[in-house]
């Protein structure tokens, strides 16, 4: 059973544009973490929202966790090539077990 | 600051035959996850480790089993090997148990292709 769904699964858009990538689900989640990896390695850890409604920037990228810890959100604005990869958001429900979204492949081109 | 290791990066081996995938985790980490990654989807969750037992468990069969050792290192193993155990293994490290939220450092993984 997939517990988290993501949208859009492909993203192709040019340099320069803003973009959202959504993580939704039915559960109650006690912290989501936002993934992104490269083809051939592991996922690399972007950032953990634990509290409902949280805020989180990372230079660019900008995560939301949901009020009621149900969905989260990725927002990049300005997308250069250097953010193309799968982004995977994966949420914790109070086991330190990982349950990973589909993913959301994103492709910028120059 | 040493990351999460994993070895062979690679492995071919044959239908029927047994394989073991080996993770040291981060400094200072003491539990180990396993997930497994068949191409384009995200990870599956297999099994944890903390304090040399397994703690949690994924819908995987008996034919994935592990170890973990006392520098808290730890190994995965598959049993007669299926073409549809081909994917990338993947080993993530944390610190403590059943806290909830503590963050997982994933290693670069094992590329298992099975012929």
């Amino acid at each position: 059973t997939q517990l988290l769904e993501q949208s859009p699964q492909f993203l192709s858009i040019q340099e320069g544009e803003n973009l959202t990538v959504y993580c939704n689900s039915s559960s109650v989640f006690s912290s989501l973490q936002w993934y992104r990896q490269e083809p051939g390695e592991g996922p690399v850890l972007l950032v953990t929202v634990v509290t409902g409604g949280e805020v989180k920037k990372l230079k660019r990228l900008t995560f939301q966790f949901g009020d009621a810890r149900k969905d989260s959100s990725l927002h990049i604005t300005a997308a250069q090539p250097g953010d193309t990869g799968l982004y995977l958001c994966a949420g914790d429900i109070w086991t330190d077990k990982l349950i990973f979204g589909t993913g959301t492949r994103l492709q910028v081109f120059p | 600051d040493a990351g999460v290791t994993q070895s062979p990066t690679h492995l071919i081996k044959t239908r029927g035959q047994q394989v073991t995938l080996r993770c040291s985790p981060k400094s200072g980490h003491d539990t180990v996850s396993w997930y497994q990654q068949a191409l384009g989807q995200g990870p599956q969750f297999i099994f944890q480790y903390y304090e040399e037992e397994e703690r949690q468990r994924g819908n995987f069969p008996d034919r994935f089993s592990g170890h973990q050792f006392p520098n808290y290192s730890s190994e995965l193993n598959v049993n007669a090997l299926l073409l549809g155990d081909s994917a990338l293994y993947l080993c993530a490290s944390s610190l403590g148990y059943m806290t909830g939220g503590d963050e997982q450092y994933f290693g670069p993984g094992t590329r298992l292709t099975v012929t």
